[in-house]
């Protein structure tokens, strides 16, 4: 079965950097885009990007584009979230999801990453 | 962005009961609307995609119409493993959104 696993959160700094990463089992990473999504109780659940499986092609939330790249190591089955000038904003708990086939839903999400900004 | 209301924010009922949530689409989405379902601690379960579509082991009792810009989640027969929060997102145009979220609780 789909089996996705996010690592790499934790307490940083305001302007400071954190590499998320997403492990992937139970299905073919290479032919699926996945998602980054995060979760907080103020602003709820905020998509943030996709890295689609075929093309590569990749898509931001406007409040992370040029500080958050989403690649993927398709030989690993890992997704990554490079994450860059955090501020308390961002703090939440972050999600990897598989696309769902032919439409761009979410049919399984990992059980999530906490990042905290604080100094 | 296209902006996802759902409506109520929370309701409370009973087992057994028939619950219905809104969501409301700022602009047409066509069908390319999906359902997740989230309890306490654990990540959003996809209930529904292309408006209407059962994932994978989802219950009968759930089901979903609409298209457009309005849509709705019934649940029929309410179950205890039902209470929990549900959260609509358009698929149709990125940036992707999420409704606020509706919170079923126990009368």
């Amino acid at each position: 079965q789909v089996h996705l696993v996010e690592s790499g959160g934790g307490v940083v700094q305001p302007g400071g950097s954190l590499r998320l990463s997403c492990a992937a089992s139970g299905f073919i990473f290479s032919n699926y885009a996945m998602h980054w999504v995060r979760q907080t109780p103020g602003r709820g659940l905020e998509w943030l990007a996709l890295m689609r499986g075929d093309d590569n092609k990749k898509y931001y939330a406007d409040s992370v584009k040029g500080r958050f790249t989403i690649s993927r190591d398709n030989s690993k089955n890992t997704l990554y979230l490079e994450m860059n000038s955090l501020t308390s904003d961002d703090t939440a708990l972050y999600f990897c999801a598989k696309n769902l086939d032919g439409n761009y839903g979410l049919d399984y999400w990992g059980q999530g990453s906490l990042v905290t900004v604080s100094s | 962005d296209i902006q996802m209301t759902q409506s109520p924010p929370s309701v409370s009922a009973s087992v057994g009961d028939t619950v219905t949530i809104t969501c409301r689409a700022s602009q047409f989405i066509s069908r390319w609307l999906a359902w997740y379902q989230q309890k306490p601690g654990e990540a959003p379960k996809l209930l529904i995609y292309g408006e209407s579509v059962l994932h994978t082991g989802v219950p009968s009792r759930f089901s979903g119409s609409g298209s457009g810009t309005e849509f709705t989640l019934t649940i029929r027969g309410l179950q205890p493993e039902d209470f929990a929060t549900y959260f609509c997102q358009q698929a149709n145009s990125f940036p992707l959104t999420f409704g606020g979220g509706t919170k079923v609780e126990i009368k």
